[in-house]
């Protein structure tokens, strides 16, 4: 079966860098997102990894290795308004998106 | 202001009745989604749409219908609705001429059935 695997909850402290692991297995791969979502709203999308290695955007920066079915999403000089779950999700051979269960991260002052 | 709006935000409805969730786009997407997420699960699909007129069934289809009759549309139906359909639905659209296959989600609508 498809499978994605991610924390189910993180805490960090602010202003410090935090890592959230995500590992999949999945019937192809067509690419891997991270999504942010506040309690209460709907996702929003923060990345995108096809090909093998870092991509950075501002604070946040979105890892891949597809040998190892592996991404991490690396959050700097983290905020309170980053308090949030973060969604990973695969776009499989069908391009249809497998969702991780989400990892809660709680920022403390 | 262009994106998806979604409605009802939440309902609360006796099991049995009918209940359609809408959902109505202005971005010109293509793609168009229903997902259900509850606590401790990923978002799972319900049923999904590439293109007006087509439609096709997600991971968890049984219990619910779509109808995609233009661009811009795209209701959820529960024919009947049961206390397991108790969730927080999102519609979301995508570009999938664009390379990255975003989702854009709507706010969500909180169903519980009783």
């Amino acid at each position: 079966g498809q499978n994605i695997d991610q924390p189910t909850e993180m805490t960090a402290t602010e202003g410090a860098i935090v890592q959230i692991n995500c590992t999949y297995q999945t019937s192809g791969f067509n690419g891997l997102f991270w999504y942010q979502q506040h309690a209460g709203e709907a996702p929003t999308f923060l990345s995108y990894n096809v090909l093998d290695g870092l991509e950075e955007k501002g604070r946040f920066s979105s890892f891949l290795s597809r040998s190892k079915g592996y991404s991490y999403l690396l959050l700097k000089e983290l905020q309170m308004k980053d308090s949030a779950s973060y969604l990973c999700a695969v776009s499989d051979s069908n391009y249809q998106l497998i969702w991780g269960a989400g990892t809660k991260l709680i920022i403390k002052p | 202001i262009a994106g998806i709006t979604q409605a009802p935000t939440s309902q609360i409805l006796a099991a049995g009745r009918r209940m359609t969730l809408r959902c109505t786009q202005d971005m010109r997407h293509n793609a168009m989604y229903w997902y259900r997420q509850d606590l401790g699960l990923g978002l799972r699909l319900i049923h999904y749409s590439n293109t007006a007129g087509t439609t096709g069934k997600g991971e968890v289809p049984d219990g619910y219908s779509v109808s995609r009759a233009n661009t811009d549309d795209f209701p959820l139906t529960l024919a009947s609705a049961v206390p397991s359909q108790t969730s927080v639905y999102f519609c979301a659209s995508s570009d999938q001429v664009s390379n990255t296959g975003e989702l854009f989600f709507g706010e969500g609508s909180r169903l519980t059935v009783l």
